[in-house]
């Protein structure tokens, strides 16, 4: 198993560019989550997945579109890029108990992007 | 909404010192997981707390649970060189909707001198 993918690793990117930031896990997680990473603030979430074509928002989600077409991929978009989105990105994904608890978070590595 | 305080944010050790970090909830909480993070990496699942007043070994890792639900510690006795990196507690709330969302503090970092 690969676990959860990300990609880009790097990106620069200008104000007002648009992107992609991919991500895909292999273990059948019906959870699925954005964070960002910023120094001093922890990990904060963006937008979440309980399913497919099942999506939320989360701590800090303007600026930022997700979808969840199938359960492997939930992609993360930056509309219109600004600097106040220069971040890590981390992708994860989780088993739900039957309880609505989640299980552990598997990490993706992450996605290092600038914006100027 | 709901905040996961953790303290310090910084805390600098002796090889063979004691470390703890303290986590600290505006809310009961269902359950807390803690994570560590290394220079460069991404966090990496180390424990889930799910009772009231729960305690946890991990060789010299120690979690508690706090009797209300809504604190948490994490002590590393005897650091090692390789306990470097931050540490995270992460919280979710009781009650609600939620679908299980994880509020994370701002983490600990830990650094060791040999």
């Amino acid at each position: 198993n690969a676990g959860v993918t990300q990609t880009p690793k790097f990106q620069v990117l200008k104000t007002g560019q648009s992107m992609t930031l991919q991500c895909a896990q292999d273990m059948n997680h019906e959870y699925m989550s954005w964070y960002r990473q910023d120094p001093g603030m922890g990990l904060r979430l963006i937008h979440y997945s309980v399913g497919a074509g099942i999506t939320d928002q989360g701590e800090v989600p303007n600026g930022y579109n997700v979808s969840r077409s199938t359960t492997e991929d939930f992609p993360l978009r930056l509309l219109s890029a600004a600097p106040s989105q220069t971040s890590v990105y981390f992708c994860a994904s989780s088993y739900l108990q039957a309880s609505g608890s989640r299980h552990e978070q598997f990490f993706g590595p992450g996605t290092r992007l600038t914006v100027l | 909404g709901q905040q996961v305080m953790q303290i310090p944010q910084y805390q600098h050790v002796q090889e063979g010192e004691d470390f703890t970090t303290y986590c600290n909830s505006s809310t009961t909480l269902s359950n807390i997981q803690w994570y560590k993070q290394r220079p460069g990496g991404h966090p990496v699942f180390l424990i889930q707390l799910v009772k009231s007043g729960e305690v946890k070994k991990q060789k010299r890792l120690t979690f508690q649970f706090g009797e209300a639900k809504k604190n948490s510690s994490l002590h590393i006795t005897a650091t090692q060189t390789t306990d470097v990196g931050t540490y995270f507690c992460a919280g979710e709330r009781a009650g609600g909707t939620s679908y299980g969302k994880l509020t994370f503090g701002q983490g600990t970092i830990l650094t060791v001198h040999p």
